[in-house]
């Protein structure tokens, strides 16, 4: 069965500083993995997706990730932290079948000045 | 495009009673999930529709959780009658269909408080 760990529930950087949330994944399949943010109050928003393309993928706000598969990691970075990145983030694996994305328990970013 | 949209966006009710929750996806997205999402944890889903017909349930507790799709567009999830564990944030989400390299794209979610 697929499944994703979080490495750290709560991350916390200093404004401009680099970001880095890690996420290592299980699965018997080639996987698709993504990362979502959640902001306060809000639903999940799509970051960036991992597709067996390219191994480095850019996604939105600056963030970029990189498919390690012999490490079975896809971290999370970011060069410089700004303090609207403040949230709550999300990395999730695709299954095969029906395809349901499951998620792990999630990061919570603090960024101070 | 319109996003995923949720009603209500809080609910507070006793235990023992019932809540309902509705779903309206984005137009032209077969494929509708219902997660719920605990406190502190990440979200899991509880069912999940490919046009109205039910693809995966089987992470929803039947006893007490029903969820409908009827024709194929919007959804309701209904928990009758609730307990203090069902208090969690309800996240509706869609996709065009099942394909494996898409994301989702979620609504705003319903926080449901249960006391």
């Amino acid at each position: 069965a697929q499944s994703v760990t979080q490495l750290g529930s709560h991350v916390s950087v200093s404004e401009g500083a680099l970001v880095l949330l890690r996420c290592n994944y299980s699965s018997s399949v080639p996987p698709y993995l993504f990362w979502y943010v959640q902001y306060p109050n809000q639903g999940l928003q799509l970051l960036l997706k991992y597709t067996s393309a390219a191994t480095l993928v850019k996604g939105i706000n600056g963030f970029e990730a990189e498919f390690k598969k012999s490490e079975t990691s896809f971290h999370l970075t970011k060069p410089s932290a700004h303090m609207s990145d403040a949230a709550e983030y999300f990395c999730a694996v695709r299954t095969g079948g029906y395809n349901k994305l499951i998620f792990g328990a999630g990061t919570r970013l603090a960024v101070h000045p | 495009e319109a996003g995923v949209a949720q009603s209500p966006r809080y609910k507070i009710i006793e235990k023992r009673q019932s809540v309902a929750f509705w779903c309206n996806p984005i137009s032209g997205h077969a494929t509708l999930y219902w997660y719920q999402q605990i406190l502190g944890q990440g979200p899991k889903l509880l069912i999940q529709f490919q046009n109205n017909g039910v693809v995966d349930d089987s992470q929803l507790p039947k006893d007490r959780f029903s969820a409908e799709r009827l024709k194929g567009v919007d959804s309701t999830l209904k928990i009758q009658p609730a307990k203090l564990e069902d208090s969690a944030v309800y996240l509706c989400a869609s996709s065009l269909d099942q394909k494996p390299n898409q994301g989702y794209t979620f609504g705003s979610g319903t926080r449901l408080t249960v006391v």
